[in-house]
């Protein structure tokens, strides 16, 4: 079974620049999660879908943050304009239920913000 | 709300100690409770899940324990190797929430 996919694995941009990440999660996953992680920190849930529902984006900054799941399978998510406290890890995850469904980890897409 | 800590923040052992990593959280309306392992530059592996109706899960040299009541939760590595170092979360599951997180701890294993 193919595991949790996402692209880049790193990127590196200037501050006030846009910057796109993609994720792929388990074939037949219902739900998908978007997670932040700063240096230091345990991940923290940006965005939760449930198919192509938005499920929780309660800490999300939505003035420069969003994100998508068309067809309620891949997922992007974009930052714009970028700020240096971005700087993290972004982590994708998937469950076939959400709820207390176990999650698959993506690797995660490191970004710099300078 | 919710909040885990996780004690230490650090740990370097040599290797072959047994070690215990803690993780305590202050809401005890939970559904489960999971420990996962970080590799540096890589995504989170899952170790252990704990069903609230349970007591504790074993998985090799790991075992891991829940106790509601007083919040908290220990994972207990046996006979530790260098293979073992990474950093090691904690992370409960909430009606209606994602998974919350402690901040980890980063453990060290010198042969």
């Amino acid at each position: 079974e193919a595991g949790v996919a996402q692209s880049p694995r790193y990127k590196i941009i200037e501050k006030r620049q846009s910057v796109a990440f993609w994720c792929n999660p388990i074939s037949g996953h219902a739900t998908l999660y978007w997670y932040q992680q700063i240096l230091g920190q345990g991940p923290k849930l940006l965005i939760q879908f449930q198919n192509n529902g938005v499920v929780d984006d309660s800490q999300l900054p939505k003035d420069r943050f969003s994100a998508e799941r068309l067809k309620g399978v891949d997922s992007t998510l974009k930052i714009q304009p970028a700020k240096l406290e971005d700087s993290a890890v972004y982590l994708c995850a998937s469950s076939w239920f959400g709820g207390a469904d176990t999650q698959y980890f993506g690797p995660g897409t490191r970004l710099t913000v300078l | 709300k919710q909040e885990v800590t996780q004690i230490p923040a650090a740990l370097s052992v040599p290797e072959g100690e047994n070690l215990v990593l803690n993780c305590s959280f202050t809401d005890s309306a939970i559904y489960n409770l999971q420990w996962f392992r970080q590799d540096p530059g890589k995504g989170l592996t899952s170790l252990l899940l704990i069903q609230s109706s349970q007591r504790e899960q074993t998985s090799g040299r790991l075992n891991a324990s829940l106790d509601k009541s007083s919040g908290r939760s220990t994972l207990y590595i046996a006979a530790s190797q260098p293979g073992d170092s990474a950093t090691y979360l904690c992370a409960l599951n909430q009606a209606g929430t994602a998974l919350i997180f402690g901040k980890g701890t980063t453990l060290s294993v010198s042969s």
